[in-house]
């Protein structure tokens, strides 16, 4: 079946430092990949989405890039603050569908002051 | 507005129990669905609709059933409950322009 990979699984930077994570995917027809970011005990939120036909979005510190041709998309996160601190999730669309979505197992973000 | 809401908030059954958790909207969704989150697993799709009287499986549909009668509902029935659906159990709704998901609260499932 489909899959969307994500790594790592835990990353710890330094406050003020920039974090990235990846994720791949495997249905080539999934267009539509958003970024969830879920504090502990909290349900997820969108923090940012791509669509296929953009190759980059951003937001004010935080921004998206897609490779389709490579299948792997990213979530860049600059002068990362205390408050980033969280589990961020990827996922995809699957079956032609940008309802359905396939996601990755999670990345928490340890921003250390 | 409340949004979406989920009952109840934390949840304990035997095994070979039922029960239903509920899910309503208030942002006149068509698209609903409910996913299981697990440790390390990300968001597991249980079951979706694309509105009123259409449901159908997502990747992990076994020992729970749905229906949908209405825009504003979405029950997730468990049949016979087993240790393996301890779970948080999220129910989401999307509309039809931005596709961004809005999460219910959770509900909390230990099996024992």
């Amino acid at each position: 079946g489909e899959n969307v990979e994500q790594h790592p699984s835990t990353l710890s930077v330094q406050e003020g430092d920039s974090a990235v994570i990846k994720c791949t995917y495997s249905d080539s027809a999934s267009n539509y990949f958003p970024w969830y970011k879920q504090e502990l005990g909290k349900r997820p939120q969108l923090i940012i989405d791509i669509r296929s036909n953009v190759g980059e979005k951003k937001d004010q510190r935080i921004a998206v890039t897609l490779n389709k041709t490579a299948k792997h998309f990213s979530l860049h996160i600059t002068e990362t603050q205390p408050e980033d601190s969280a589990v961020y999730f990827c996922a995809a669309s699957i079956n032609r569908s940008n309802y359905q979505l396939i996601w990755g197992a999670g990345t928490k973000l340890i921003i250390k002051p | 507005n409340a949004g979406v809401t989920q009952t109840p908030k934390f949840q304990v059954l035997k095994t070979g129990q039922s029960m239903t958790l509920q899910c309503a909207q208030d942002m006149n969704h068509e698209y609903m669905s409910w996913y299981r989150q697990d440790p390390g697993m990300g968001l597991r799709l249980i079951h979706y609709s694309v509105g009123a009287g259409i449901t159908d499986q997502g990747e992990v549909p076994n020992g729970y059933n749905v229906s949908r009668s209405t825009t504003e509902d979405f029950p997730l029935r468990l049949l016979s409950a087993a240790p393996s659906q301890t779970s948080v159990y999220f129910c989401a709704t999307s509309g039809t322009t931005d596709y961004e998901q809005y999460f219910g609260p959770g509900t909390r499932l230990t099996v024992t």
